[in-house]
């Protein structure tokens, strides 16, 4: 089964600078996608970014961007420039090729400091 | 992306009632999912419910315990039975758009007192 490893329960960060959230995740698979969902207060899960395992280029979205490591099974996300609208949980997320059940790691409480 | 609203976005209920959550998504899905996220945890797949076919459980839930229903390609209800102060949680609707994202209605918070 595939498992999903976030080991920083809390994080923090000043405004205006860079934060890296860590994942790392267990898989016997070859195809699979990886996820970062963001779940502010208002409890809206919110896709952040998307990775697919066959895609050596690492994914960016605006001022989000992964770290991906196959090998080592890591999947880490960087947010640039914080703002306080990114204090939020976290999670990580894997979805095996042709499958829907997507399997989320414990989450990261990221708080942005004004 | 596409526009899910659930209806209740929260409610308190007592032990030993049922409730029954609605997602409605704003395009026609084939697939749609129920999640439960316990306070201060991760989210856990209640099951997958594919229009005009029985919904399939996760391990650790039944259908006596979380019916649900889909009746149509934009509309899903779950209904919590019988409920203990356990089932306290967020539910969570997502629809897979693309056979690999999916996206997520605003939940919606259950306490059981």
């Amino acid at each position: 089964a595939q498992t999903v490893t976030q080991s920083q329960p809390e994080m923090s960060v000043q405004e205006a600078e860079t934060v890296t959230l860590s994942c790392t995740y267990d898989t016997s698979e070859n195809n699979y996608y990886l996820f970062w969902y963001k779940q502010p207060p208002s409890r809206q899960m919110i896709l952040v970014i998307r990775q697919e395992a066959y895609k050596q280029q690492n994914a960016t979205e605006n001022r989000f961007s992964v770290n991906f490591q196959k090998a080592a099974k890591s999947f880490s996300l960087k947010i640039s420039d914080s703002q306080l609208g990114d204090t939020a949980m976290y999670f990580c997320a894997f979805l095996k090729y042709n499958n829907n059940d997507m399997r989320f790691g414990a989450g990261t409480r990221l708080t942005v400091k004004p | 992306s596409a526009v899910i609203s659930q209806k209740p976005s929260r409610d308190i209920c007592q032990r030993g009632t049922s409730l029954t959550i609605q997602c409605q998504v704003d395009s026609q899905v084939t697939m749609m999912f129920w999640y439960r996220q316990q306070p201060g945890q991760s989210l856990t797949l209640i099951a997958t419910a594919n229009q005009g076919s029985e919904a399939t459980y996760e391990s650790g839930f039944v259908i006596d315990k979380f019916p649900i229903s889909r009746p149509n390609l934009t509309f899903s209800t779950l209904t919590v039975s019988n409920m203990s102060p356990e089932d306290s949680s967020i539910y969570l609707c997502s629809v897979d758009l693309s056979g690999y994202e999916q996206y997520f209605g605003p939940g919606t918070r259950l306490t059981v007192t």
